[in-house]
């Protein structure tokens, strides 16, 4: 499979914990984005990187999130002090900037988690 | 925030029919993207349609933007059982490369 992929696909965690997700982007693509969707809703952007370099976050991004992609392929999103209001589902995206392309973002399955 | 609306938020019809779904937005665009995203999965992409492009077509899939009115329109065709999902349309606005959705439309095709 060349698709975007996202682990895990579920996490149940308790108030205060730490979590971490991981993404893998389609193995060409320089650009990965994540984004966060509540029930109801479409998806919120939250943070995205160029190669290794995280080039924009959204201001809902609060100081208990952090992403990074350290070699330009994968990226983690940890969560600490989990929150209940954090319960979403966390959506990961990678396109290929460049010459003819048109910013076409390809989404991983996303990783539900729910905060107790 | 949520710069696309979808219209209607949720849509019924018979297998066979077609499903049009409209997406208004706010600001310029370089670009508008529709997708579908099955009950608590990933989203599909389905097509772009470039700022400079009126129409597009991919199987029963027909897209219209219209940059004077803001808005775009998903057409699918001879719908069937399986297309059964929500679909949102997305924005690429200016210098930004984050996509901005709207709330979705639900579709539902009864078989």
């Amino acid at each position: 499979d060349t698709g975007v992929s996202q682990d895990p696909r579920h996490k149940i965690t308790k108030r205060g914990q730490n979590v971490t997700f991981r993404c893998d982007p389609i193995s060409e693509h320089n650009r990965l984005y994540w984004y966060r969707q509540t029930l109801g809703q479409g998806p919120e952007f939250l943070t995205y990187f160029q190669n290794e370099a995280q080039l924009e976050k959204s201001r809902l991004l609060s100081d208990r999130f952090s992403a990074e992609r350290p070699k330009g392929s994968f990226s983690t999103l940890e969560i600490q002090r989990t929150e209940q209001g954090d319960s979403a589902m966390y959506l990961c995206a990678s396109s290929l900037e460049g010459a003819g392309s048109y910013n076409e973002q390809f989404f991983g399955p996303g990783t539900r988690l729910t905060v107790l | 925030s949520q710069q696309g609306e979808e219209d209607p938020q949720a849509l019924s019809i018979q297998e066979g029919e077609n499903a049009t779904m409209n997406c208004s937005y706010k600001t310029s665009i370089n670009n508008l993207q529709w997708y579908r995203q099955n009950s608590g999965r990933g989203l599909v992409h389905l097509i772009l349609i470039r700022s400079n492009e009126r129409e597009k077509h991919s199987g029963r899939l027909r897209v219209t933007l219209d940059t004077s009115k803001k808005s775009s329109s998903l057409l699918i065709t001879a719908s069937r059982a399986a297309d059964t999902a929500s679909y949102f349309c997305a924005t690429d606005e200016g210098g930004r490369r984050a996509l901005t959705f709207g709330s979705g439309t639900r579709l539902q095709v009864q078989p």
